[in-house]
């Protein structure tokens, strides 16, 4: 069966300091991953996916990047964070493009203090 | 990204029934899926129309319709258990994948 990972659930950090969050799916090949932002109360903001190994889509201009370093590893970075990055950030995979269900990890709530 | 709107919230008793509307752009789109999600956790699938017309799941069904470039979740019978957000979501030129604003069902005794 198919499991997605992803980690820290939550996280704590200053502003200005860099960001890594990870998230690895088991059980599939060459899926579709995504990242998304929720802020509280609000809707799910895609952010980034991809389709392959190195080739990441961005859908909005911020101060996020992602990369993906293996077929089923996705990995959400800055550079220097800032207070708005605050949010709950969720990773999901997709099987392909004619995938009709999302799979979601636990999310991780970061906190820019 | 594209455009997919419902309403913000709902209220219900338990043991009713309610409806929640969804509205997208078609410009690329593909299907549209249905998504729980509690506070504080992470969405999960409820159910996926490709085709005009309603799909049954348990107490949860949905409905599309192309032509109006609208669809529907409608769930029976509610339990306390079912207040939690739920969002139109579907993916668009294939690998896109957009979700609405969602709306936050409150079931009542």
């Amino acid at each position: 069966s198919q499991t997605i990972h992803q980690w820290p659930a939550t996280l704590v950090q200053p502003v200005g300091s860099p960001l890594s969050l990870e998230c690895t799916v088991e059980g599939t090949s060459n899926p579709n991953l995504y990242w998304y932002r929720q802020a509280a109360g609000r809707g799910l903001q895609l952010l980034f996916y991809s389709v392959g190994i190195g080739q990441i889509s961005s859908e909005v201009p911020q101060n996020l990047s992602a990369s993906r370093p293996q077929d089923r590893q996705f990995i959400l970075s800055s550079k220097k964070l800032l207070l708005s990055d605050s949010s709950f950030y969720l990773c999901a995979w997709r099987r392909g493009p004619s995938g009709a269900e999302a799979f979601f990890g636990q999310g991780t709530r970061l906190t820019v203090v | 990204g594209q455009s997919l709107e419902q309403p913000s919230e709902v209220t219900a008793v338990e043991g009713a029934i309610v409806q929640i509307n969804c509205t997208y752009q078609t410009s690329g789109f593909y299907g549209l899926s249905w998504y729980q999600q509690h506070d504080g956790g992470a969405p999960t699938f409820l159910s996926y129309n490709a085709l005009d017309g309603l799909e049954e799941t348990g107490r949860f069904s949905s409905f599309l319709s192309r032509s109006d470039s609208y669809g529907y979740l409608l769930l029976q019978e509610l339990q306390m258990k079912d207040s939690a957000s739920y969002f139109c979501a579907g993916p668009y030129n294939f690998n896109k994948f957009y979700f609405g604003s969602g709306t936050k069902l409150n079931v009542k005794p």
